[in-house]
């Protein structure tokens, strides 16, 4: 199975604030690789799709972007909804996987 | 609007089994497959397996081989997903999630989950 590692694990960050996480992968993805927000108590929400694809609604400060096992979400100007924790997974065969989850939290 | 619901809650002693359930309305249901989603508190999201709501061919994750069942009712565009001897360990919140299309296994729509609480 593939294994998606994510980095790093926590962050602190202030509104207005540019944050990247990023998303490995233990073998090639191509571009199957989608983002997803999660807020406690609420399922995932998507983000992006095929590493690069803002999902329809999602705000534009959002960003994703890499190819092959290296990947990467950009969140510009970060905003007070933008607290939560973020997950990356891979389907580009089965088994899916996520990856473990980036939690960011106000400085 | 698209909305896959959920049961909110389900108790089990060890050893039991649950039978979670998932509403889909709002789009043709055979039209995209289910696949479930688990997350034990405080911890990431774990792939169970799909279901395409065509032909009922299953993909079940290596892990959960033998104990799953992933089943649907096209009738009442309802899925479901069995899980037999529990443990503990399978304390968690369940989803049911859609994926976007044949190809692109991601989710755009969710279930809002079902806390599935294993203990004596």
């Amino acid at each position: 199975a593939i294994q998606l590692t994510q980095s790093p694990s926590s962050l602190s960050a202030s509104i207005g604030d540019t944050v990247t996480i990023t998303c490995r992968a233990s073998q090639v993805l191509y571009s199957a690789l989608a983002w997803y927000q999660q807020k406690p108590g609420k399922p995932p929400l998507l983000l992006i799709y095929d590493a690069s694809t803002l999902e329809v609604g999602v705000p534009s400060r959002f960003s994703g972007s890499g190819s092959g096992a290296d990947f990467t979400l950009t969140i510009s100007s970060l905003q007070p909804e933008d607290f939560a924790t973020y997950f990356c997974q891979h389907f580009t065969t089965y088994p899916l996987t996520f990856g473990p989850g980036t939690k960011v939290d106000l400085k | 609007q698209i909305h896959l619901v959920q049961p909110g809650v389900e108790v089990r002693k060890p050893g039991a089994s649950v039978k979670l359930s998932c509403k889909a309305s709002g789009y043709t249901f055979t039209s995209h497959a289910i696949s479930w989603v688990r997350q034990a508190p405080g911890q990431g999201l774990e792939w169970m397996g799909w279901i395409s709501t065509q032909n009922a061919y299953t993909n079940y994750a290596k892990k959960f081989q033998g104990r799953v069942t992933m089943t649907t009712e096209n009738s009442a565009t309802t899925a479901y997903m069995e899980l037999r001897s529990l443990s503990p360990d399978d304390t968690a919140v369940y989803y049911c999630a859609r994926d976007r299309n044949t190809g692109s296994a991601f989710f755009e729509y969710w279930g809002q989950g079902t806390l599935v609480t294993v203990s004596s």
